[in-house]
């Protein structure tokens, strides 16, 4: 089955201790791309990659790294964790290296709700 | 950068009725507008979409026009029903040459489909 998995889905930690949260695509995907959702405030783009290696900021990407060393994988870093940092994060990827591009929509995975003491 | 802005933030509709939700944005440069529902403890999903060289799109139920001398485009949906209650985005990315791969999002409307 086609589709976007994010690991874990639920996540309690501590400020300052360092975590991943894995994604991965097994749709053969270009683009992918992590967001954090927070009442009021929507989707916020974090970080995005539109190849192999290719990473840039998105509009809150302060707190958090990424790495795109294959093309399925693209995890979301949190070195120092801060209470600030507790939302719903979507992990997403579309065929293209622009979503929209050709038919190409965004896929989102199922979510990874982190909770930071 | 882009922003973009959706009003209103919760939307209160009899079933039957039709809801409408608005969205402007700041980028004359855009060309690529989804809608996305995202249905309680669920992941955002496509509903529809509509490019910069369309000013109408319809897919049953479901429209979107886009006005690109104001920078706005707005979802429709008629003949409401409960299970259309969910919270809706819009968004906005430009494509091409001007391609930043970024795709910004609204803020979100929660829609209520009262039976």
């Amino acid at each position: 089955e086609a589709q976007v998995t994010q690991n874990p889905r639920y996540l309690i930690t501590v400020t300052g201790k360092k975590l991943t949260v894995t994604c991965s695509q097994n749709m053969n995907h270009e683009y992918m791309s992590w967001y954090r959702q927070d009442p009021g405030l929507g989707l916020r783009q974090i970080y995005y990659s539109m190849n192999v290696e290719v990473t840039d900021k998105g509009d809150v990407p302060e707190g958090y790294k990424v790495s795109r060393k294959e093309k399925r994988n693209f995890p979301l870093i949190l070195e120092s964790p801060s209470p600030n940092q507790t939302s719903l994060y979507f992990c997403a990827s579309s065929y293209k290296p622009t979503p929209g591009t050709g038919g190409s929509p965004l896929h989102f995975g199922n979510g990874t709700r982190l909770t930071v003491t | 950068g882009e922003n973009v802005e959706q009003h209103p933030s919760t939307l209160s509709v009899q079933e039957g009725d039709s809801a409408v939700i608005k969205c402007t944005y700041s980028d004359s440069a855009s060309n690529y507008f989804p809608w996305y529902k995202q249905e309680l403890g669920k992941r955002p999903q496509l509903i529809i979409d509509i490019r910069s060289n369309v000013g109408k799109k319809k897919d049953q139920r479901i429209a979107v026009t886009l006005n690109k001398t104001a920078k706005h485009f707005s979802l429709h949906i008629t003949e409401t029903q409960p299970e259309d209650s969910a919270v809706y985005f819009c968004a906005a990315s430009k494509g091409g040459s001007s391609n930043t791969g970024k795709l910004i999002f609204g803020q979100g409307t929660t829609l209520q489909v009262k039976p």
